[in-house]
């Protein structure tokens, strides 16, 4: 079956600019997740998701970071006004929840921002 | 405040030989501790992992100590190959499904 994909895998954008990067968690999964990478630096916890239930997003490190997850399936991360700090992968993780935990990773977005 | 401390950052082990990466926490409400592998370019993949009423996984070359009075819980790759070369993560997850993961070790094996 298919693992967790995400699009796209690098993007390159302009300081200010807007970005939206999208994450396809295994069907059936129910929890997702978004964590930042930066090079050489652990995983960054940004957003969850666990069904219909209200997201934590303990993580997002501004305003500018949002997510949402249609349908309980595809997520979409939003990072507004981007910022060279923002440079990252971004990696996408689903789960199956509560009862089992693991995660299983997608291959990232690297996001570099001029 | 990093709630899970890995160490040590980077590693150079020769082929054959055993590699050990440990991890400490504070948190008693973390109640599952896997470890992820890393290659370059791409996501981390579950390697193993342990609940807390167990002192000791093992599945293959990989094991796992855990300490729980401690608060402590190592990974243990014996013969140690040079297709084990990779960046290694702890994680530490509480009931409630959140993860915390640690700072991640560069592992080198030397051929």
């Amino acid at each position: 079956g298919a693992g967790v994909s995400q699009s796209p895998s690098n993007k390159v954008t302009e300081k200010g600019k807007d970005v939206e990067l999208r994450c396809d968690p295994i069907s059936g999964h129910t929890a997702l997740y978004w964590y930042r990478q930066s090079l050489g630096q652990g995983l960054e916890f940004l957003i969850y998701f666990q069904g219909n239930s209200a997201p934590d997003k303990s993580g997002l490190p501004s305003d500018r970071f949002s997510a949402e997850r249609t349908g309980g399936s595809v997520s979409t991360l939003t990072i507004q006004r981007t910022q060279q700090e923002d440079s990252a992968v971004y990696l996408c993780a689903s789960s199956l929840g509560r009862i089992l935990r693991t995660q299983y990773f997608g291959p990232g977005t690297r996001l570099l921002v001029l | 405040q990093q709630q899970v401390k890995q160490s040590p950052q980077s590693l150079i082990v020769q082929k054959g030989g055993i590699s050990i990466i440990n991890c400490a926490y504070e948190n008693t409400a973390f109640d599952y501790f896997p470890w992820y592998q890393q290659f370059p370019g791409k996501g981390p993949a579950l390697l193993i992992a342990i609940r807390p009423d167990v002192s000791e996984k093992k599945e293959g070359r990989f094991t796992i100590s855990f300490n729980k009075s401690a608060k402590q819980f190592s990974l243990h790759i014996m013969d140690s190959q040079p297709g084990d070369s990779a960046t290694y993560f702890c994680a530490a997850s509480t009931a409630g499904n959140q993860f915390y993961f640690g700072t991640g070790t560069s592992l080198t094996v030397i051929p």
